[in-house]
């Protein structure tokens, strides 16, 4: 059974702290994702990588970094956390050049809540 | 206005129900349509994908998309309680994740 594990299923934090959310696949997919999911705004991609070491910004990266040293394992950091950061944040990965539809593998997401 | 546009309900209907969710889109160059399903605490998962426009059924679930209208369209016939969950739609101009563009997402309530 094909998997995304992400590392927190529940994340509390303070105003200013550095934040890591970790997401791992087993699935050798070449590109990893991460996108927040909010009320009525559905998902939004922050960043994503199609390569290790490669990245590329998505639609609202700002406040947010990512790092891929390994295929499997694609990190999201908030350098310092704020309020409006508080989100369902989701993982994701596909597979490059995976036919017509480049179907999304999801995990079950990190609910981050900063105070 | 959003790219994309979808009434986030929620949308409660009785087993056996035929639903019908939709989405509204403003680019035209759109060709590639998917539905998402996502059960409450877990990630969306892939239901349905459809290339241009016109009809795809896969048991219960039909996807329908009219590009001259900029509207697509789920239907589920014979609803179960199983199908409560959010249906987000998404869309593309080219192919390749990276570049989704995905609706609020409508949550579904089944009645038994």
């Amino acid at each position: 059974d094909v998997k995304v594990t992400q590392s927190s299923r529940y994340l509390v934090k303070r105003t200013g702290e550095k934040v890591f959310l970790e997401c791992v696949q087993d699935m050798d997919h070449e590109n990893m994702f991460w996108y927040r999911q909010d009320p009525g705004l559905g998902l939004r991609l922050i960043y994503f990588s199609y390569d290790v070491k490669m990245k590329e910004k998505g639609d609202i990266p700002e406040g947010y970094s990512v790092s891929r040293e390994k295929k499997e394992r694609f990190s999201l950091i908030l350098e310092s956390a704020s309020t409006n950061q508080t989100s369902m944040y989701l993982c994701a990965s596909s597979s490059r050049g995976g036919g017509a539809e480049e179907k999304l593998f999801f995990g079950s997401g990190t609910q981050l809540s900063v105070l | 206005q959003k790219e994309v546009e979808q009434d986030p309900g929620p949308l409660s209907v009785p087993e056996g129900a035929i639903v019908s969710l939709n989405c509204t889109y403003s680019n035209s160059a759109f060709q590639y349509f998917m539905w998402y399903r996502q059960y409450s605490r877990k990630g969306p998962e892939l239901l349905m994908y459809t290339y241009s426009s016109g009809n795809k059924e896969d048991g219960r679930f039909t996807a329908q998309v009219d590009k001259s209208s900029k509207y697509i369209s789920l239907f589920i016939r014979d609803s179960q309680p199983s199908d409560s969950a959010t249906y987000l739609c998404a869309m593309t101009s080219i192919q390749g994740a990276q570049k989704l563009v995905f609706g609020q997402g409508t949550r579904l309530t089944i009645n038994p």
